[in-house]
């Protein structure tokens, strides 16, 4: 099967430009996460989604991050305006169950905002 | 809350040396506890895994027991190959979601 795919796997912005980061699933999978890894620190939760529903973003740092998941499919993150805080690197997993299940991670998307 | 400790690294050894990659956790529960690994270009992948105390999670040569009582999930590998150097993040679960919470993650570098 394939596995969780991320578009683009890098990305260099300038501070204020918008990016948007987008994430396949592997079919079947309901369960959507985000996590980000921000400058070569612990991984860090962002946001759950269940199909289209979003399950739980406590881990959403503010409002300038937008996550969507249209249709219980791909999921986008847009970043608007980006900050130099937002550099890292993007990574999105998805399981079968939100129990016992194994999180399937994609290859993530490395952000540079300069 | 949750969280994670792990040696920092990075981790330099000779091919065919002994690994050990400290881990310990903090938990309110009884969590599942993980290492994953992240290899060069690459998406990070489940490396073992142990779901209950004195569980031992081996694969690829790799191994971690599950000590309550230390609170640790200390990674090991008896002779380490060039093709083992990556990142190694240890990992726990009482749920996934926010309360997958992960280490800082530790690099390896195995030298011919």
């Amino acid at each position: 099967e394939a596995g969780v795919t991320q578009f683009p796997s890098h990305s260099v912005i300038e501070k204020g430009q918008t990016v948007t980061l987008r994430c396949d699933p592997i079919s079947g999978h309901d369960n959507l996460y985000w996590y980000r890894r921000v400058m070569g620190k612990e991984i860090k939760f962002l946001l759950h989604f269940v199909k289209e529903s979003k399950q739980d973003e406590s881990g959403m740092p503010n409002n300038r991050f937008l996550a969507e998941r249209t249709g219980g499919t791909y999921s986008t993150l847009k970043v608007q305006p980006a900050e130099l805080e937002d550099s890292g690197v993007y990574f999105c997993a998805s399981s079968q169950e939100t129990h016992n299940s194994p999180l399937h991670f994609g290859n993530g998307t490395r952000l540079t905002v300069t | 809350g949750n969280s994670v400790t792990q040696m920092e690294g990075p981790v330099t050894l000779s091919e065919e040396a002994f690994l050990t990659i400290n881990c310990t956790y903090t938990a309110t529960g009884y969590p599942s506890l993980f290492w994953y690994v992240q290899y060069p270009g690459e998406g990070l992948q489940l490396l073992l895994k142990a779901t209950k105390a004195d569980d031992k999670g081996s694969n690829k040569g790799f191994e971690a027991t599950y000590r309550k009582e230390t609170t640790s999930f200390h990674l090991e590998k008896g002779s380490v190959q060039v093709s083992d150097s990556a990142v190694y993040f240890c990992a726990l679960s009482e749920d996934y979601g926010q309360n997958f919470v992960f280490g800082p993650g530790t690099r390896l570098s195995v030298l011919p």
